[in-house]
């Protein structure tokens, strides 16, 4: 069964930081784009970044670039996102999610469940 | 960045009858040379995550029902449920995925009358 788990939001003050991981399983985790999309509480759909299969291609929201950085482990079946400098815009859950494997980075055929990050003094 | 807005706000459809939602994109999102538009939409019900019901605009992700279907082509697409069920109860929202940043429509609330 395909599965992505995210773990690691919680509580920061303006300015922290957080990483955020997602363990992926069910399916050849090195053969597909990974990224992350978040929605703030009450809000719609936002995609936030993508990596490719090796890593060597990464694409940023504009907000969010120069602040967060978007990384895998595929030995670990792993996607993660550092987030420093973090605002109070920041607050939402964050989505792991997969590209289709027909399209890669910007179609996301499977999410997560989510980790809500809340960023509050 | 191609801008996605979506009509109705929000839709209240008696059980077994027809729901309609609007997408538009500020630029076509048709790509000429392979002629296909770079269109999705997406189901959210409550405190679940978005789930992908349709892509190409108009080609089902595979076990999503045949009540769903998707039109459109260039800037101006439709999702249609053709017989609304209680499941169906939901956020819709449409997305570009012809370059990056891939963008949302602000979504369009299904309910029940």
């Amino acid at each position: 069964e395909l599965q992505l788990v995210e773990s690691g939001g919680g509580l920061v003050q303006p300015g922290g930081s957080l990483r955020l991981s997602c363990a992926a399983s069910g399916f050849t985790f090195s053969s597909y784009w990974m990224s992350w999309a978040r929605q703030a509480p009450g809000k719609g759909l936002e995609w936030v970044a993508s990596i490719k299969q090796d890593g060597s291609e990464k694409y940023y929201v504009d907000s969010v670039k120069g602040r967060f950085t978007i990384s895998r482990d595929n030995a670990k079946s792993s996607l993660y996102l550092q987030m420093n400098s973090l605002r109070a815009e920041d607050t939402a859950v964050y989505y792991c999610a997969r590209g289709q494997s027909s399209v890669g980075s910007r179609l996301l055929d499977y999410w997560g469940q989510g980790t809500l990050v809340t960023v509050s003094s | 960045d191609i801008v996605m807005t979506q009509s109705p706000d929000s839709l209240t459809v008696s059980l077994g009858e027809r729901a309609t939602i609007n997408c538009k994109s500020s630029q076509s999102v048709l790509y000429s040379s392979n002629n296909k538009n770079y269109l999705a939409w997406y189901q959210q019900k409550p405190g679940q995550p978005p789930k992908l019901l349709i892509y190409w605009a108009s080609t089902r992700e595979s076990g999503v029902p045949d009540r769903f279907s998707g039109s459109g082509s260039g800037t101006d697409f439709t999702l249609t449920i053709s017989s609304l069920q209680a499941e169906d109860v939901a956020v819709y929202y449409c997305q570009q995925y012809y370059n990056f940043p891939p963008t949302f429509g602000p979504g369009t609330k299904v309910d029940i009358k």
